[in-house]
């Protein structure tokens, strides 16, 4: 089965420094990863996604991310957080059952302050 | 395009009263899925859709019904509504041409007393 754990459910960063969100999955196939963006009061965006060809994935925004197989991870990083990156950050898994479905992790609140 | 779009934004309901939360897709998508957002525990598949006149059960499908009668749009509905459904509700909607990609609706949320 599969599923995903996003270690720290908030994170603080000040602005201009480095946002690192930690996702880690667990799947019994190869996966697609994905990471989600969510403003407040609104629907999820796409940031990125991994798709089984570059490790290194570059996103919206300025973010990116890094499938390590031997680690199981995929961290969502960006050199230099803006006040505008605050929001909750959503890691997901493919599903082995089919059908696009995806399994999400807890989410991970970013607050950037000045 | 609208992309995804759900109806209502915001509704309150009293324990033991229905309703149908409404999604609309214009991008021909195959997949339909409905999800309940609750703090600290991400997304949770109530229910999704492969296709026209087909719904499958996801993770969380007690007290919940669905129907899709029309490629476009997925219709969630609550029989008797209880205060455990209190949640954000939010439709997406994907297709095989786009590996495992889904496209969200702006959410509805539900506050049941």
């Amino acid at each position: 089965a599969q599923s995903v754990t996003q270690l720290g459910s908030h994170v603080s960063v000040s602005e201009g420094a480095l946002v690192l969100l930690r996702c880690n999955y667990s799947s019994s196939v190869p996966p697609y990863l994905f990471w989600y963006v969510q403003y407040p009061n609104q629907g999820l965006q796409l940031l990125l996604k991994y798709t089984s060809a570059a490790t290194l994935v570059k996103g919206i925004n300025g973010f990116e991310a890094e499938f390590k197989k031997s680690e199981t991870s995929f961290h969502l990083t960006k050199p230099s957080a803006h006040m505008s990156d605050a929001a909750e950050y959503f890691c997901a898994v493919s599903s082995s059952g089919g059908y696009n479905k995806l399994i999400f992790g807890a989410g991970t609140r970013l607050a950037v302050h000045p | 395009n609208a992309g995804v779009t759900q109806t209502p934004k915001f509704r309150v309901l009293k324990t033991g009263q229905s309703m149908t939360l409404l999604c609309a897709q214009d991008m021909n998508h195959e997949y339909m899925y409905w999800y309940r957002q609750d703090p600290g525990m991400g997304l949770r598949l109530i229910h999704y859709s492969v296709g026209e006149g087909t719904t499958a059960k996801g993770e969380v499908p007690d007290g919940y019904n669905v129907s899709r009668l029309k490629k476009q749009n997925f219709l969630l509905g609550l029989e008797s509504a209880a205060p455990s459904q209190t949640s954000v509700y939010f439709c997406a909607s994907g297709w095989t041409g786009d590996r495992y990609e889904q496209y969200f609706g702006p959410g509805t949320r539900l506050t049941v007393t």
